[in-house]
């Protein structure tokens, strides 16, 4: 079946510019996360839904981030008036459930912010 | 806070030859999960092996074992008969178990793998 997608694979936006990365899970995974990573390093959790609860957002990096998952399936990460230090790979993978099931990841989008 | 770290930014070895990742973690739970997670040039992150922290069997997957020694927070992935597609960059990964909202992933910096001829 098919896998994590998102899209666009890459974005190259000017500073002060806000910014939409989008990722649709596998069918019937209920938990989506979204992870950053920067050049050089390993990835940083940013946000994670699961099902109808509240979402964790214990790791986005400043207000200007925000994340929504519409229907339970399709999620929007976005970022508002982007600066430099947000250029990375920007990377949502899902899995079944929050058990100890494997999180399948998409092939991430490339952020540039010039 | 969990951390994970990775000492080896980069590693080569010769086709056929056996190579081992290191990797430690620093916790207070009891229950975790770890995971090595291999990522090609193409950015997909694929899972290589895991281990959950209650058995004491060390978990294997063809060419691929992990050394886990719980009481040193001790993870090292050990690749063997290692291929040319092999080459990728190497990231262990940490993960609570049962608790409540915490399934989130702690990664480590990465190990880059250079198989050659």
């Amino acid at each position: 079946g098919a896998g994590v997608s998102q899209s666009p694979s890459n974005k190259v936006t000017e500073k002060g510019k806000d910014v939409e990365l989008r990722c649709d899970p596998i069918s019937g995974h209920t938990a989506l996360y979204w992870y950053r990573q920067s050049l050089g390093q390993g990835l940083e959790f940013l946000i994670y839904f699961q099902g109808n609860s509240a979402p964790d957002k214990s790791g986005l990096p400043s207000d200007r981030f925000s994340a929504e998952r519409t229907g339970g399936s399709v999620s929007t990460l976005t970022i508002q008036r982007t600066q430099q230090e947000d250029s990375a790979v920007y990377l949502c993978a899902s899995s079944k459930q929050r058990g100890n099931n494997e999180q399948f990841f998409g092939p991430g989008t490339r952020l540039t912010v010039l | 806070a969990q951390t994970v770290t990775q000492s080896q930014p980069e590693m080569s070895v010769q086709e056929a030859e056996t190579v081992t990742l290191s990797c430690t973690y620093d916790t207070s739970e009891n229950n975790y999960y770890l995971f090595w997670y291999k990522q090609p040039p193409s950015r997909q992150m694929i899972l290589v092996i895991r281990q959950e922290a209650y058995k004491q069997q060390n978990a294997t997957e063809n060419r691929f074992s992990v050394n886990f020694q719980k009481a040193a927070k001790s993870f090292s992935l050990k690749i063997s008969d290692s291929q040319l597609g092999d080459t990728a960059m190497y990231f262990c990964a940490f993960r609570e178990g049962n608790t409540g909202t915490a399934s989130k992933l702690t990664f480590g910096t990465g190990t880059r793998l250079q198989v050659t001829l």
